[in-house]
């Protein structure tokens, strides 16, 4: 059974780091994997999506890469904000043709930047 | 953007009343999901549906019911809330081969 781990479980840094988010995940057979940021009481917003193919996807100051024979991605957040503040997911999706091709989550890094 | 919504964003409700928790798409996706989210924990299946007239339970087990009657509405139904059922549930979308969007949520309190 899949499973995805995410450490740290929370992180806290100063305004202007560059920090690494981590997640690794059991079975490598994997269809993609995305990143998603939750805020205190909401819902997820989409941050990148890797293809299984896929080394890596870049947004603004965030790059994602995809390791998926050792079963690993990273989240790189440059110049950290405080608006970067928040819980950071990743979720792998299995191949298309399983049954049951929803999203495994870890459970998350709680990110907190101050000023 | 993803065109996904849920509602109502917040509810409060007694024990033993009957909800629904609305979530409809504008993507045309085929496959819509609901999660289930406990304050600091992390999100768990409760229901997926690959299309009209498809539903199936997910990993975790959950006394909610979901119909998919149209391709953009799947609403979930508890037909007796109890106490327990108090959490965040969190309904999704996905294209084939396209990201996963998710709406804003539904946070349930049953007192």
């Amino acid at each position: 059974k899949q499973e995805v781990t995410q450490i740290p479980a929370a992180l806290s840094v100063p305004e202007g780091e560059n920090l690494v988010l981590n997640c690794s995940f059991t079975d490598s057979a994997i269809y993609n994997l995305q990143w998603f940021r939750q805020d205190p009481g909401k819902g997820l917003t989409s941050l990148l999506l890797i293809q299984s193919s896929q080394r890596e996807q870049t947004s603004g100051r965030l790059n994602a890469s995809l390791d998926k024979s050792s079963g690993r991605s990273t989240l790189y957040i440059a110049a950290s904000q405080p608006g970067d503040s928040a819980t950071y997911l990743c979720a792998v999706r299995p191949p298309f043709n399983q049954a049951g091709t929803a999203l495994i989550f870890g459970k998350g890094t709680t990110l907190s930047v101050s000023s | 953007e993803a065109d996904i919504y849920q509602t109502p964003r917040y509810l409060v409700i007694g024990t033993g009343k009957k909800i629904t928790l609305e979530c409809s798409q504008t993507m045309g996706h085929d496959k819509m999901y609901w999660y289930q989210q406990d304050p600091g924990m992390e999100l768990h299946l409760i229901h997926y549906s690959y299309g009209v007239n498809s539903t199936e339970k997910g990993d975790l087990s959950s006394e909610s019911t979901v119909s998919r009657i149209r391709t953009e509405h799947f609403p979930l139904t508890l037909e007796s809330a109890r106490p327990s059922h108090t959490s965040q549930y969190l309904c999704a979308s996905m294209g084939q081969g396209t990201e996963a969007f998710f709406g804003q949520g539904t946070r349930l309190t049953v007192v």
